[in-house]
């Protein structure tokens, strides 16, 4: 069974920071995606990444992928209020279904 | 419409009650899955759909909930004899492309329908 773990699980950091949020997983895949939850509110999709190195960039926050660590990793430079929120990672496994497998969260609150 | 539509978006009922929420994909989306999202908690897998055929249903709590997808365009989500640990956001999502993986199929997801089972 796919497994999904992301850390931290919570993660308060002052305005203006870096930060990075780890995403593991226990199987091979080419296919990972980033969403962004607010409180409340549905899922917003942050980023597709479909192969080994992939890296994509949007605004203050960046994702990339090494498929053979089995890991991703969402960046956040110089952090703004406004990315206050949870972000989950979530992993489609080469093998099988297209079962979209969800990591526990993280939950990010950046302080003035 | 332009996005994933669900329906409703709050519903409120009785324990013992059957309950359906309906969810509308992207207009052409062939893959059509389901999430269960309680308070505070991570997104739990139901079922998925490609096309109008279930090829994993290993989410489904129990056999109180089923799902069907009709003209491979709306899924139902069905609750028989609701219970209180059944209260939660249900969460619909739809995507473009499936088994391709060489394209970017975004997967899209409604606002979700929120049941309180009381």
């Amino acid at each position: 069974e796919l497994k999904v773990e992301q850390n931290p699980l919570f993660l308060s950091m002052q305005e203006g920071k870096n930060y990075t949020i780890y995403c593991n997983y226990s199987t091979t895949s080419d296919r990972l995606y980033w969403y962004r939850q607010d409180p409340g509110k549905s899922l917003e999709s942050l980023f597709v990444l479909l192969s080994n190195g992939a890296v994509k960039q949007e605004g203050r926050l960046m994702a990339s992928l090494d498929t053979k660590a089995r890991l991703s990793t969402l960046h956040i430079t110089a952090a703004v209020h406004d990315l206050s929120a949870t972000y989950f990672c979530a992993v489609i496994s080469n093998f099988g279904n297209e079962k979209l497998t969800f990591g526990t969260g993280t939950r990010l609150t950046i302080i003035p | 419409g332009a996005g994933v539509s669900q329906s409703p978006s709050n519903k409120v009922t009785e324990k013992g009650k059957d309950v359906e929420l309906r969810c509308d994909p992207i207009s052409g989306h062939t893959a059509l899955y389901w999430y269960r999202q309680s308070l505070g908690q991570g997104l739990e897998f139901l079922i998925y759909f490609q096309g109008n055929s279930a090829p994993d249903k290993s989410g489904l709590p129990s056999d109180r909930f089923s799902a069907e997808r009709t003209g491979g365009s709306v899924s139902t989500l069905t609750i028989q004899r609701t219970q209180q640990e059944d209260s939660a956001v249900y969460l619909c999502a739809s995507s473009l492309v499936v088994n391709i993986q060489l394209l970017g199929n975004t997967i899209y997801f409604g606002e979700g329908s929120w049941l309180t089972v009381v």
